[in-house]
């Protein structure tokens, strides 16, 4: 089955730049998707279609993708930015969504 | 404003099955797709199933193996799931999930935009 691979944890510190990685063979050709999720919440879309922006969402959040990797930027990292993010796209037919494993992100 | 009202979770023996329900409002229902993604104990997101607007076409993760069905009642604005055989390791928090969808020149895309708060399903016993 098609699998979206992130590293599990990453630690900066305020005003630092986080870059959060998701790979995935179908990604040269799919869309990635970011989700933030804060503790005892339900996830909220980030970025969509690799790179847009959802209205909202603080311009120091940024996606890009190249090759087989997206990545989740955010410049200046705030301590309300400290969540889970997860990477969502589907596999080359389209039938199958997956999320990557979540990468916990500490501001601090 | 949006909501999304999930029930139906519990405690189930392994080998069990159940039905979850979420109750949809403050859009129009039968134009969206639906989806179910679940989250296990301190553990990551995983999608589930999805059915489309009119509730003819549906999706599944390949490692439910049969084991969920999926469905929809345009009628009264709800969605279900139906698992049997569950397991251990189906205990979860699931979320009903409206997923939006969208398609360029090239590939059709969903995505989740709004999100019940869940329903606790906890196989044991």
């Amino acid at each position: 089955s098609y699998e979206l691979t992130q590293p599990p944890s990453m630690s900066v510190s305020p005003g630092q730049t986080a870059r959060i990685t998701c790979s995935g063979d179908a990604l040269p050709k799919k869309y990635a998707y970011w989700y933030q999720q804060k503790s005892g919440q339900a996830p909220a879309l980030v970025i969509y279609e690799d790179s847009k922006r959802l209205s909202g969402i603080p311009e120091r959040f940024s996606g890009s993708s190249s090759g087989a990797v997206a990545t989740l930027t955010i410049s200046g990292a705030q301590v309300e930015d400290e969540a889970d993010y997860y990477c969502y796209s589907t596999d080359r037919s389209g039938n199958q969504w997956v999320f990557g494993g979540g990468t916990k992100l500490t501001v601090l | 404003e949006v909501q999304l009202l999930e029930s139906g979770g519990g405690l189930v023996q392994p080998g069990g099955s159940l039905r979850l329900s979420c109750e949809a409002s403050g859009f129009t229902f039968s134009s969206y797709a639906m989806s179910w993604v679940r989250q296990a104990p301190g553990k990551g997101l995983e999608w589930v199933s999805g059915i489309s607007g009119s509730g003819d076409t549906t999706y599944y993760a390949d490692s439910l193996k049969g084991r969920f069905t999926i469905s929809r009642d345009n009628s009264k604005n709800m969605l279900y799931l139906q698992m049997s055989s569950l397991r251990a390791d189906d205990t979860a928090l699931y979320y009903c999930a409206s997923w939006k969808k969208y398609c360029t020149s090239i590939n059709c895309y969903f995505y989740f935009d709004y999100w019940g708060q869940g329903t606790l399903v906890t196989v044991s016993s």
